[in-house]
């Protein structure tokens, strides 16, 4: 069965300060790992994925997380934060039951950025 | 586009008391899905829809029921509430394709309080 672990329930950072939000997964599988953003009051949005290729991925605003098979990892990180990066961010795993898309979430992380 | 919309925002249900949430989405996606959110426990996958007619029970079934009447519309159903289905509700819905590697588009959640 597949699982998520996200590490960090909440992380505390400054402003322009670099993050790093940690997501392990389980998995015996090949598998597609997303991480989603929820900001204040609203749903869920995509932030980035890994289906193949390389493994570092990439977001339009700076984040990038590397799929790293050996660990099961899949970490987020940004080099500076902004104010506006305040959100909670869900890790998630695709599993393909029956042809269809399921995805398997994490606890969720909640990034503070402080001024 | 509206992309996903849900109606209502929020609610607050006595136990016993039944209610119906709509989800609607204008992108002629296939797939529907209803999804809760509790603190510490990520998103929690209720019943999904890969078309219209069709419904399939998810991780966290009991206690609720669906139906995808029409393809842009997927209804989530509490019969008689109780106060463990005090939750966030979010829908979502995506396209096939590669159904592993999708995206799933959430609308911005339905806070309901059972008390």
């Amino acid at each position: 069965a597949q699982s998520v672990t996200q590490l960090d329930s909440q992380v505390p950072v400054f402003e322009e300060a670099p993050v790093e939000l940690r997501c392990n997964y389980s998995s015996s599988v090949s598998v597609y790992l997303f991480w989603y953003v929820q900001y204040p009051n609203q749903g869920l949005q995509l932030l980035l994925k890994y289906l193949s290729g390389s493994t570092l991925v990439e977001s339009i605003n700076g984040f990038e997380a590397e799929f790293n098979k050996s660990q099961t990892s899949f970490h987020l990180r940004k080099p500076s934060v902004h104010i506006s990066d305040t959100a909670e961010y869900f890790c998630a795993v695709s599993r393909s039951s029956g042809g269809y898309n399921k995805l398997i979430f994490g606890a969720g992380t909640r990034l503070a950025v402080h001024p | 586009n509206a992309g996903v919309t849900q109606t209502p925002k929020f609610r607050v249900l006595k136990t016993g008391q039944s209610m119906t949430l709509l989800c609607a989405q204008d992108m002629n996606h296939e797939y529907m899905y209803w999804y809760r959110q509790d603190p510490g426990m990520g998103l929690r996958l209720i019943h999904y829809s890969v078309g219209e007619g069709t419904t399939a029970k998810g991780e966290v079934p009991d206690g609720y029921n669906v139906s995808r009447l029409k393809k842009q519309n997927f209804l989530l159903g509490l019969e008689s509430a109780a106060p463990s289905q005090t939750s966030v509700y979010f829908c979502a819905s995506s396209t096939p394709g590669q159904p592993s590697t999708d995206t799933q588009y959430f609308g911005p959640g339905t806070r309901l309080t059972v008390l």
